[in-house]
């Protein structure tokens, strides 16, 4: 079973809105990451926060962590019509050798309108 | 190479036929790792490669499902006498190295099976 739950499951707003996803998890973790899928293609890795970090900018994608809440947001301003896709959170969980597999969310799928 | 390769692109099985999956991950990735991802789910973790070494294989969901990297690079996943219930995209995923918990997974663009 997944890590966590993301809200909203699907989103859709106007090119240049600005886009706000969420997710939360279950267990504690050392990492979060945000990916990016488009129709029929692989994951795109957006950006990393580390447990220990509150927040973190990569150009237009915002994202914050709140360790307490177990939970995460990703925000994606003045949104384009190529930032269409669905967005997954994936946690990390340890840093063994044997702990390397993320574990992902069931996705927020983004439309944007032109 | 350029990036994580998978072939096929696309599988159609009919049910009870073998089928192998293979990925061709970015040269000198030293990670390797298997999700299967159903229609509209995120992907879910199936086993893990460092080097030729199979580390975790607890996301297999059955003893129909094997994977091997016999030499550390290129990776099978095969899946014996399939069934509808294993229609799904396989995502293959490398990085660089082990160990390290900021490490970056990067995706192929999957193989969709459809078992009928």
């Amino acid at each position: 079973s997944q890590q966590g739950e993301e809200d909203p499951q699907a989103l859709s707003i106007q090119e240049g809105e600005n886009a706000t996803m969420n997710c939360s998890y279950k267990t504690s973790i050392n990492n979060l990451q945000w990916y990016r899928q488009n129709s029929g293609r692989g994951l795109v890795h957006l950006i990393l926060i580390r447990s220990n970090e509150r927040e973190k900018h990569s150009g237009r994608l915002r994202v914050t962590l709140d360790t307490s809440k177990k939970s995460s947001s990703l925000l994606i301003t003045a949104s384009r019509a190529a930032d269409t896709a669905s967005y997954f959170c994936a946690t990390r969980l340890g840093t063994l050798q044997g702990a390397q597999k993320l574990v992902f969310g069931q996705g927020t799928r983004l439309t944007i309108n032109p | 190479g350029a990036g994580v390769s998978q072939s096929p692109r696309y599988k159609v099985a009919k049910r009870g036929q073998d089928v192998a999956l293979r990925c061709d991950p970015i040269s000198g990735h030293v990670s390797l790792f298997w999700y299967q991802q159903a229609l509209g789910q995120g992907p879910e973790f199936l086993t893990y490669f460092q080097n030729e070494a199979q580390l975790d294989k607890s996301g297999l969901p059955s003893d129909r499902f094997f994977a091997e990297r016999p030499e550390g690079s290129v990776s099978t996943l095969k899946i014996q006498r399939t069934q509808q219930e294993d229609s799904a995209v396989y995502l293959c995923a490398s990085s660089l190295r082990a160990g390290i918990a900021k490490n970056i997974q990067y995706f192929g663009a999957g193989t969709r099976l459809s078992v009928l």
